[in-house]
């Protein structure tokens, strides 16, 4: 079945320990993508990839960092998270361009 | 700052009835508007998308209504069900340079039975 896999589903931690959320495509997508979900935001871009070891900020970079090592994977990590960033992520990934995105089930994380 | 508004934030619609959401961009080298229906619990889904050298797409009941000149789209859906309520989002994305997406702030839509 062709999806978006995230990893956690749920995560609190406390404000300052390193953590890593984890995204998997199995499309073979050229594209993926990070967005958080916040009430009356909308969803918001952090950190987008077009292609392995290529990577680009979004609107809400700060705080995150990304990498894409392999074309199926693409880990956001947030080195040292703070209360403000307790919000539903989203991975995300595309073929190429004018082609569908395809969303992850979220990842909804507390930040005490 | 690259925006897209969405308006109205919530509406509620009989069953039967047209359900409308209004979207206007400012940066005029977005190329791709696509409208996401999002229900509790799950990420974003793909209903339909436009890119603006056409001024209307229909898949079913769902339109996309595209004005260039005025920066405004919009998402029409005909003969609403109760199995439409959900969270209607629109975007608009950069495709040249990079992958940069604008999703506005979100429609929620009840249809009532």
């Amino acid at each position: 079945e062709a999806q978006v896999t995230q990893n956690p589903r749920y995560l609190i931690t406390v404000t300052g320990k390193k953590l890593t959320v984890t995204c998997s495509q199995n499309m073979n997508h050229e594209y993926m993508s990070w967005y958080r979900q916040d009430p009356g935001l909308g969803l918001r871009q952090i950190y987008y990839s077009m292609n392995v070891e290529v990577t680009d900020k979004g609107d809400v970079p700060e705080g995150y960092k990304v990498s894409r090592k392999e074309k199926r994977n693409f880990p956001l990590i947030l080195e040292s998270p703070s209360p403000n960033q307790t919000s539903l992520y989203f991975c995300a990934s595309r073929a190429s361009s004018y082609n569908e995105q395809f969303f992850g089930p979220g990842t909804r994380l507390t930040v005490l | 700052q690259q925006q897209v508004k969405q308006s109205p934030q919530s509406l509620i619609v009989q069953k039967g009835g047209i359900s409308i959401i209004n979207c206007a961009y400012e940066n005029t080298a977005f190329d791709y508007f696509p409208w996401y229906q999002q229900f509790p619990g799950k990420g974003p889904a793909l209903l339909i998308a436009i890119r603006p050298d056409v001024s209307e797409k229909k898949e079913g009941r769902f339109t996309i209504s595209f004005n260039k000149s005025a920066k405004q789209f919009s998402l029409h859906i005909m003969d609403s069900q109760p199995g439409d309520s959900a969270t209607y989002f629109c975007a608009a994305t950069l495709n040249t340079g990079g992958f940069k997406t604008i999703f506005g702030a979100g429609t929620r839509l009840f249809v009532k039975a």
